[in-house]
């Protein structure tokens, strides 16, 4: 059975600071696609960096990377530069083949911004 | 263009009442996926609709149940509420997915509260 365990359930950092928020997956697929999405108060899930299981470089988009490490099955989210609007929920989730239509999510870990 | 819409926005029912939320997806979809999120919980999945048919199901009783519409529009329909069906629940659209790194575009969620 898929699994996303996400240790953190808290975490702070100060404004303008790095932050890393861990994530493990377990899957037996060889082929799956790891997903970071941030949640506001407002509720709605925001999409922020995908990636596949056979990319061989770590995703980055803007200030946010992954830190992918497949042998291990982590897929760490690293924000850099924190600013105070990213003060949210942080889901990692996961989908494989051959049932992509189904995305998996961990518990989340609650991040807060300090100014 | 509008994004995923969903109503209502909060929604109270009393247990063993029926509730119908709705989901209009973002322009341009044509695949609808719903996921029920408890407090302080990463949203599970509970299926997805694509051409007017559940194309694949979470682990979640009969009691749920959807429907899609010839303009993609979808309902979520939960029959004799319990009160552990307290949830925000999510609707998220795609276009159908070929490759895992599909994006699902969320909605604002419906507040469902059972008493």
């Amino acid at each position: 059975a898929q699994k996303i365990t996400q240790t953190q359930p808290g975490m702070f950092v100060q404004e303008k600071e790095a932050v890393t928020l861990d994530c493990t997956y377990d899957t037996s697929d060889q082929s799956y696609g790891l997903f970071w999405y941030k949640q506001p108060s407002s509720g709605e899930m925001i999409f922020l960096i995908y990636q596949g299981s056979y990319d061989e470089q770590n995703a980055t988009e803007g200030r946010y990377s992954l830190n992918f490490q497949k042998a291990r099955k982590s897929a760490n989210l690293v924000i850099s530069a924190s600013q105070l609007g990213d003060s949210a929920m942080y889901f990692c989730a996961m989908r494989s083949v051959p049932s992509y239509d189904k995305v998996i999510f961990g518990p989340g870990t609650s991040l807060s911004v300090i100014p | 263009d509008a994004g995923v819409t969903q109503s209502p926005t909060h929604l109270i029912k009393t247990r063993g009442q029926q509730v119908t939320l709705r989901c209009s997806p973002k322009s341009g979809h044509d695949t609808v996926s719903w996921y029920q999120q408890a407090l302080g919980q990463g949203p599970q999945f509970i299926f997805q609709y694509y051409e007017e048919e559940e194309r694949q199901r979470g682990n979640f009783p009969d009691r749920f149940s959807g429907h899609q519409y010839p303009n993609y529009s979808s309902e979520l329909n939960v029959n004799a509420l319990l009160l552990g069906d307290s949830a925000l629940y999510l609707c998220a659209s795609s276009t159908q997915g070929s490759s895992l790194s599909y994006e699902q575009y969320f909605g604002p969620g419906t507040r469902l509260t059972v008493t």
